[in-house]
Order: C-alpha cells, then structure tokens, then sequence
C-alpha cells in the first residue's frame, strides 16, 4: 500500500504566486522521519528538509515553509512567490523506525511548472 | 552532507548485456542504499548495503539480476545483469552522513536499454 500519497500530479502557476504541495503519509510507527526533495529537469536529487515525527513546528526557509499536523498526517510544502527556478518535481518521503532508517518511501511526486 | 561521486552518469546499452554502476562516497558509511527511478515513475528503494555483509533486497528486486557489492565503508557498485529495455531507468545511490541531515543521492546513472 503506498504509504505517502502526493494527491497533485502537476500544478503550473505564474511567476511570483504561491504554490502548496500536499502530502499525506501512512505509518503506524510512532516514530519515523518526513522528508522533501526537489528533482529539477537536469535529474540529481535535492534535500529540501528532514522532519522528525516528535517535532511539530512549522518551519521557513527563504521562501520554502512547512506545515507538519500529526492529527492530518500531513506534511505540507509551501513555495511563496515563486521563481521559474522553483520548476521541478517535488517528492515527499517517509522513513519508518520499524523500518531500516535508510529506507525512504516516496511519493508520487508533484510537477511544478512556474512560469514567466 | 556526504559527496558522493556516482559513475557513469549515462550509458546506452544493448539487451542482455551488463552494467556496472559505482558510487564512491567522500567518507566512511555504514549503509549505503541504491534506488531506482523509472521513467516519469517515483524513486523505489532496490537494496541496502552493508559493508562486510550481503544486500537486503527489497521486495521485486533479487541478486541475480541486481549483484551489489560492498568492499568498504566508502565505495559500492550495483550492477544491472541480462538487461532489457525494461530496465530503462535512473539508478541512484544514497547515503546518511549524520541523523541531522538528510539523505545524499549521487547523481544518478541514467541507462537507456536498447
């Protein structure tokens, strides 16, 4: 069963707007890591940020926030006013203690698309 | 985070032939992991390596037609034996250099199977 859901294949916005990414996990552990990464089109993967389950706080970085609700198994991603650098695909991830730590189960990911 | 060094970044090769990919890793790691990304797909987890022992394979993936090695803490090579063109895809390494920090893919060997 896929245990991290990104329910937004793709969203395209214009430039300087705001976009939200879902993402929705599954896990009976209570302890386990959420992670995000950016794949732009030239392929490596980019570490976004590492959030562990005891660790409720949202979070800002530039223009990248995070919103993490246990109760909604959610750990939402929020690019504000975006740039055309921000095109990319965005994977949501889920590390499991009950699991080797190293194993990360991603999402489907999200396609960004900013345009000018 | 880690540095590490993933080769080749790209390879065209013919069905059922052999592949060797290697990934070096500018310090020493416990557990190095290897993942496949298939076209336009979401990255899933191949093998975990440890140094001295065998693999663990995930679940649709075995060693005869995926063979890891690991002969130290810093270096492993996944290999993609018999290929077919279903075996077209992004192959990528990982590693953790610190619980503080995330996990560090290579730059991944894209294989196009003809």
């Amino acid at each position: 069963a896929q245990k991290v859901t990104q329910a937004q294949t793709e969203i395209s916005v214009v430039e300087k707007e705001d976009v939200t990414l879902d993402c929705v996990y599954e896990t009976r552990d209570t302890t386990y890591y959420l992670f995000w990464y950016k794949q732009p089109p030239s392929g490596e993967l980019v570490f976004l940020i590492r959030r562990n389950s005891f660790d409720e706080q949202n979070e800002i970085s530039g223009r990248y926030s995070w919103n993490f609700q246990k109760s909604t198994s959610s750990f939402n991603f929020t690019i504000t006013a975006s740039q055309v650098v921000d095109s990319a695909v965005y994977f949501c991830a889920l590390s499991e203690r009950s699991d080797s730590w190293g194993k990360l189960q991603f999402g489907a990911g999200t396609q960004v698309v900013v345009t000018p | 985070s880690a540095v590490i060094s993933q080769k080749p970044s790209r390879d065209i090769c013919q069905r059922g032939t052999s592949l060797t990919i290697q990934c070096q890793v500018d310090s020493q790691v416990t557990m190095m992991f290897w993942y496949r990304q298939q076209p336009g797909q979401s990255l899933t987890l191949i093998a975990t390596a440890n140094q001295g022992s065998e693999a663990t394979y995930e679940s649709g993936f075995v060693i005869d037609k995926f063979p890891i090695s690991r002969p130290n803490l810093t270096f492993s090579t996944l290999t993609v034996s018999n290929m077919s063109p279903e075996d077209s895809s992004i192959y990528l390494c990982s590693v953790e250099k610190s619980p503080s920090e995330g996990y560090t893919f290579g730059s991944g060997t894209r294989l196009t199977v003809v």
